[in-house]
């Protein structure tokens, strides 16, 4: 399968504690986004890399988060000092270079849980 | 900031069709409507876009009324595995972002 691939599918961690997440886009897409999605919501726009360099960044995206995309291939998001609203779907998505009117493609997200 | 509104669920049953509004009543000229579905426990899935021509591919097909305010995704013949969340989506085609609302919950029933 060379879809979207997202690690871990699930997490668990306490309060404080910082988790980081791991995206690998469909190899030929220079274009990553993070969403982040709450039960019984639609997705919502954290950031986007096109190759390495983060061109947009939600404010959503506090300065607890950061996102890296460090050769242009596999992204990584890392949340610091996790809070309980923290806790929700997190969604990484790849699309080709070229026109923008072009569809993404979804990993299944990593659902993380702050207890 | 909803740009498009979509009933909250419906119900439909397997064989038949399934036809799925959408109001984007602001949209704009350089504004497409997207579609993308998602299955409990999934990421968003590409269905079909569409600027202001009808449009079908394997998946679907996308009626766009003639003023553009409105639009209709149809699953000829739905199945079991069509019943998840559809999110009809306006986007500039210069706008990497989708900005998804809450979606219609679609159920189909044997």
């Amino acid at each position: 399968d060379t879809g979207v691939s997202q690690d871990p599918r699930h997490k668990i961690t306490k309060r404080g504690q910082n988790v980081t997440f791991r995206c690998d886009p469909i190899s030929e897409h220079n274009r990553l986004y993070w969403y982040r999605q709450t039960l019984g919501q639609g997705p919502e726009f954290l950031t986007y890399f096109q190759n390495e360099a983060q061109l947009e960044k939600s404010r959503l995206l506090s300065d607890r988060f950061s996102a890296e995309r460090p050769k242009g291939s596999f992204s990584t998001l890392e949340i610091q000092r996790t809070e309980q609203g923290d806790s929700a779907m997190y969604l990484c998505a790849s699309s080709p270079q070229g026109a923008l009117d072009t569809e993404a493609f979804f990993g299944q997200g990593t659902r993380l849980t702050v207890v | 900031d909803a740009k498009t509104t979509q009933p909250t669920s419906m119900d439909c049953a397997e064989g038949r069709a399934a036809n799925l509004p959408c109001n984007h009543s602001t949209i704009s000229g350089n504004e497409y409507v997207y579609w993308y579905r998602q299955i409990h426990s999934q990421g968003p899935q590409y269905i079909i876009h569409g600027l202001k021509n009808n449009e079908t591919n394997e998946m679907a097909s996308l009626i766009i009324t003639e003023d553009r305010k409105s639009s209709t995704l149809i699953l000829p013949h739905a199945t079991l595995r069509d019943t998840a969340v559809y999110y009809c989506i306006v986007r500039v085609s210069n706008d990497y972002k989708l900005s998804f609302g809450a979606g219609t919950t679609v159920t189909v029933r044997a």
